[in-house]
C-alpha cells in the first residue's frame, strides 16, 4: 500500500489550460511538499504546506488536513511547465507519490 | 544563503567500482535522507540519521553504506554489492520539528 497516491499518473493539456494534480496520503504528517523534476533533470521545490493555500506565480497549492489531501493548480499552463510533479509528505520519513507527468502542448 | 547541496549532477562509473555521492546541508538540519528513483517509480528510502553519528537503514539499504561523522554531511556510498546501482539519488534534511525541509537537486548515477 502507497502511503501517498497522486492523480493523474500522466497528464496532457493544451497551452493556457487550467491544471489540476491531486494528491491523498493516510499517514500523520508534518508537512507536505510539491516537488518538480524535468525530464534528466534534478529536483526544485515548489511549496511546503502544512495547512491552508500558497501561491506563486501561476502555481497554488492547497491542502486539507482533515481529508487528508492536497491539490497543485497551474493557471495558464505553459510548454514550460512540462514536467513531472511529485507529492511528499513529512512523517517520520518522507514518502513520495509516484509523480504525475504533465505535458503541455502548445 | 541556507540550501542543500548535492555533487555531482551526473555520475558515470564502470561496474564492480564504489562511488561516493555527496550531500551537504548548512541549515543546522539534524535531519537527513537519502532516497533511490529508479523510472516509473516513486522514491524510496535508503537511509536516514537523525542525528550526528547515529543512522538507520531505510527499505532498501542493501549495497549502500553512509556515515554522519559532522551535521553538515551525510555521505553515501554506492558499494559494488548494490546490484542495480544505476538510478537517480535524492538528498533531503529536515529540522527537528519537521517544520523546515529542503531537498538536493540530486544525482544521476549511470553505472557501465
Amino acid at each position: 500500500k502507497n502511503e501517498v497516491e497522486q492523480s493523474p499518473q500522466n497528464l496532457t493539456a493544451q497551452e493556457g489550460e487550467f491544471i489540476t494534480i491531486n494528491c491523498s496520503y493516510s499517514v500523520g504528517i508534518s508537512a507536505l511538499h510539491w516537488l518538480q523534476q524535468h525530464p534528466g533533470g534534478g529536483i526544485v521545490s515548489l511549496f511546503m504546506l502544512s495547512s491552508g493555500k500558497k501561491k506563486h506565480g501561476r502555481l497554488i497549492a492547497t491542502i486539507n488536513i482533515q481529508e487528508k489531501h492536497s491539490s497543485l493548480h497551474i493557471t495558464a499552463s505553459h510548454p514550460r511547465d512540462s514536467a513531472v510533479y511529485i507529492c511528499a509528505v513529512a512523517g517520520n520519513q518522507f514518502y513520495f507519490g509516484t509523480g504525475t507527468s504533465l505535458t503541455v502542448i502548445p | 544563503d541556507g540550501g542543500i547541496t548535492q555533487s555531482p549532477k551526473y555520475l558515470f562509473r564502470k561496474e564492480g567500482q564504489n562511488v561516493t555521492l555527496s550531500c551537504e546541508q548548512n541549515l543546522n538540519h539534524d535531519a537527513m535522507y537519502w532516497y533511490r528513483q529508479d523510472p516509473g517509480q516513486g522514491l524510496r528510502l535508503i537511509y536516514y540519521s537523525q542525528i550526528v553519528n547515529d543512522f538507520q537503514k531505510g527499505d532498501i539499504a542493501e549495497g549502500y553504506s553512509v556515515s554522519r561523522e559532522k551535521k553538515e554531511s551525510f555521505p553515501l556510498t554506492v558499494t559494488s554489492a548494490q546490484k542495480n546501482p544505476t538510478a537517480f539519488y535524492l538528498c533531503a534534511s529536515s529540522n527537528q520539528r519537521d517544520t523546515e525541509a529542503f531537498f538536493g537537486q540530486g544525482t544521476r548515477l549511470t553505472v557501465v
